[in-house]
């Protein structure tokens, strides 16, 4: 099985600023990586598919990169409603992996 | 637009099977190349993907739950089913249904589900 890491586990930051968080995969994926956003009680939400297509609906300042196995979210401005916490999956291979999640926290 | 919604049992007894059914609304389940997956998430932890079904029935399981899951599909009621059997205190969680294309676009609200005596 694929396995997903995501770095950081958590990180601090303050509204206007660039986010960045990782994730990598244990093998190569191509473009298999989607990006979802949890927010506390609510289900997750779908950011980014095959690696840097932005789902519909979703804010620009989203926006993901890479290939094979390592990947990165961007968040180019953080708003308040983005404090939350971000997963990647992989969906190369089966079975489908989440990451452990990254949560963004106010600074 | 395509809703999902899971209901069942919120307490299931140890040893006992767990039942759940997500009701697809806004479109049929059959339309479109969609598997239909369900998800679970323990509190305070991650993600972790159960199966998956296909409207002609075909289905796949994770291998670490593979012996104690069944997903099944009823196009006429627009549902998918999920069964997991045996269930202990470690399959206490938050459920979710989604659906899945390369990308789980879009999912129910989760239906927390607690195994005690």
């Amino acid at each position: 099985d694929i396995q997903m890491t995501q770095s950081p586990s958590s990180v601090s930051a303050s509204v206007g600023d660039r986010v960045t968080i990782t994730c990598r995969a244990s093998q190569g994926i191509s473009s298999w990586l989607a990006w979802y956003q949890q927010k506390p009680g609510k289900a997750p939400k779908l950011l980014i598919y095959a690696a840097s297509s932005l789902q519909s609906g979703v804010p620009s300042r989203f926006s993901g990169s890479g290939s094979g196995t390592d990947f990165t979210l961007t968040i180019s401005s953080l708003q308040p409603e983005d404090f939350a916490t971000y997963y990647c999956q992989q969906a190369n291979s089966f079975p489908p992996a989440f990451g452990g999640g990254t949560k963004v926290e106010i600074k | 637009q395509v809703q999902l919604q899971e209901s069942g049992p919120g307490l299931v007894k140890p040893s006992q099977t767990l039942s759940l059914t997500c009701t697809v609304s806004g479109g049929s389940i059959s339309s479109g190349s969609y598997y239909w997956s369900w998800i679970r998430q323990p509190a305070g932890k991650g993600l972790e993907w159960i199966g998956r079904i296909y409207t002609s029935g075909s289905t796949n399981y994770n291998p670490s739950l593979k012996s104690r899951v069944t997903i099944s599909v009823d196009t006429s009621k627009n549902q998918f089913s999920l069964k997991l059997s045996s269930v202990t205190a470690a399959d206490t969680a938050v459920y979710y249904c989604a659906r899945d294309r390369d990308a789980f676009d879009i999912w129910g609200q989760g239906t927390m589900v607690t195994v005690s005596s």
